[in-house]
């Protein structure tokens, strides 16, 4: 079925190192995609989006890549910080209604 | 603090009563989302709404859901006898739509959430 979803459910990493946190979606007809960060107890927090019409954006720190060809989304971290310790998820939507979100990746920055 | 506030944070009700949460949207932000999150999972989609009218309802929203929006600003979602699995984080979501402006770096399209509702039904 459509769904977005991401290879792996937690990551490690040393601090300063840089992670990438990747995810699947099997929807072409998703045209926006977002990346939040979630801690515990809190509501997520938006990092950065992409739409389809583009395949790399960047940040401060972070950047996505989006490869419509094999519908695979990836945010990359910077010099990961113990403050990036969070579940991240990736969302994708159509048009302007409601967000599909995927289960999520835990990571963990090791000082 | 200019982002979506709701109310209360936490809510411990016995199975049977009813709850309704509040929330506040970021001022000009014509859309305003409900969601549904469970331990481990990802938020999933109750509701939507485009200035006071709701557009949108996902088959997750009973009957015993019922969301409001009546001024186009706040809105409301009411839980009548409520069952332990309706135990979950409630979310809500605004985002500018065509008229309004975006927060630093996000889009006209971009939701933004607030810290959530914490529900436990016992």
């Amino acid at each position: 079925g459509e769904s977005v979803g991401l290879h792996l459910p937690t990551l490690s990493v040393q601090e300063g190192d840089n992670s990438i946190i990747n995810c699947a979606y099997s929807n072409s007809a998703s045209d926006y995609f977002i990346w939040y960060k979630q801690e515990s107890g809190k509501g997520p927090q938006f990092i950065i989006d992409i739409r389809s019409n583009m395949d790399k954006r960047q940040g401060q720190r972070v950047t996505v890549l989006l490869n419509k060809t094999v519908k695979h989304l990836s945010l990359q971290i910077a010099a990961t910080q113990p403050g990036d310790s969070a579940v991240y998820f990736c969302a994708e939507t159509r048009g302007q209604g409601n967000l599909i979100f995927g289960k999520g990746t835990k990571l963990s920055v090791k000082p | 603090d200019t982002g979506v506030s709701q109310n209360p944070r936490h809510k411990i009700t016995k199975r049977g009563q009813n709850v309704t949460f509040r929330c506040d949207p970021i001022s000009e932000h014509n859309r305003l989302y409900w969601y549904r999150q469970t331990l481990g999972q990802g938020p999933e989609f109750l509701t939507y709404f485009q200035n006071e009218a709701q557009l949108e309802k996902s088959r997750l929203l009973s009957d015993r859901f019922s969301a409001e929006r009546p001024k186009g600003s706040f809105s409301t979602l009411e839980i009548q006898r409520t069952e332990q699995g309706d135990s979950a984080m409630y979310l809500c979501a605004s985002s500018p739509g065509g008229r309004g402006t975006s927060l630093a770096g996000g889009s006209t399209d971009t939701q933004y959430f607030g810290p959530g509702t914490r529900l436990t039904v016992l």
